[in-house]
């Protein structure tokens, strides 16, 4: 059960989009739409940010998206804001001999210049 | 309001024993997984295990597999993650989180810091 592959940083200008990516396999990414990603800010705990590949919850801007193709995921961040400054995270449900699982990806540092 | 809140931090030496607890509110507890997530210093998140308290199924990381103890007692809506044996390694912050079908995680617990020393 390795983690998911995720850039270990991005940057952006406020006002840009930037995309994150998080890659698997078939018996992760590739096979389930329960793709979620989390933001982390410094010494907080992880917020959910997107769920099943692109729905957002209730009180998350719509300049968060997310999408899916093959066994790659993205979250795209449109309008950079400082404060979306943080650690972003994708995880997705894995399927092992040890039974469906979760796994996160390693974590991607996001910079606002 | 959903809340997780979660025991405080721990300061152990290795061998010892201990046990964190994340006691839910606000919701239907036996409805819901919860979920133990560490993050290691400096490090990125790992799912640990989880537990749905309304039959106690439990299921385990690979990695997490006969290292820890996940728990639940439903009379008093509360999930316990614990240790027979401390290791130095063990030292990380400990995150609770709540679960529909067992993911995503859609509220989480503030963290406990387990500080293992050698």
């Amino acid at each position: 059960q390795s983690a998911l592959t995720q850039p270990a940083s991005v940057s952006g200008s406020p006002g840009q989009s930037i995309t994150i990516s998080c890659t698997g396999t078939s018996s992760d990414v590739g096979g389930y739409n329960y793709v979620s990603w989390y933001q982390q800010h410094p010494d907080k705990a992880p917020k959910l940010m997107i769920y099943e590949v692109s729905n957002r919850p209730s009180g998350v801007p719509d300049r968060f998206s997310g999408s899916k193709s093959g066994n790659t995921a993205s979250l795209t961040i449109s309008g950079l804001q400082a404060e979306d400054e943080a650690d972003y995270y994708c995880s997705s449900y894995s399927y092992t001999t040890s039974g469906t699982l979760v796994v996160f990806g390693g974590g991607t540092k996001l910079t606002v210049l | 309001e959903v809340q997780l809140v979660q025991s405080g931090a721990e300061v152990k030496k290795a061998g010892e024993s201990l046990k964190i607890s994340c006691k839910g509110s606000g919701y239907s507890f036996t409805t819901y997984w919860i979920g133990w997530v560490r993050q290691m210093p400096g490090k990125g998140l790992e799912w640990m295990g989880i537990i749905y308290p309304g039959d106690s199924d439990t299921r385990y990381s690979p990695s997490f597999q006969g290292q820890v103890t996940i728990s639940a007692d439903k009379s008093i809506s509360t999930a316990y993650l614990q240790w027979s044996s401390l290791k130095a390694s063990d030292t990380a912050m400990y995150y609770c989180a709540r679960s529909y079908g067992g993911n995503p995680f859609d509220y989480w617990g503030q963290g406990t810091l387990v500080t293992v020393s050698s």
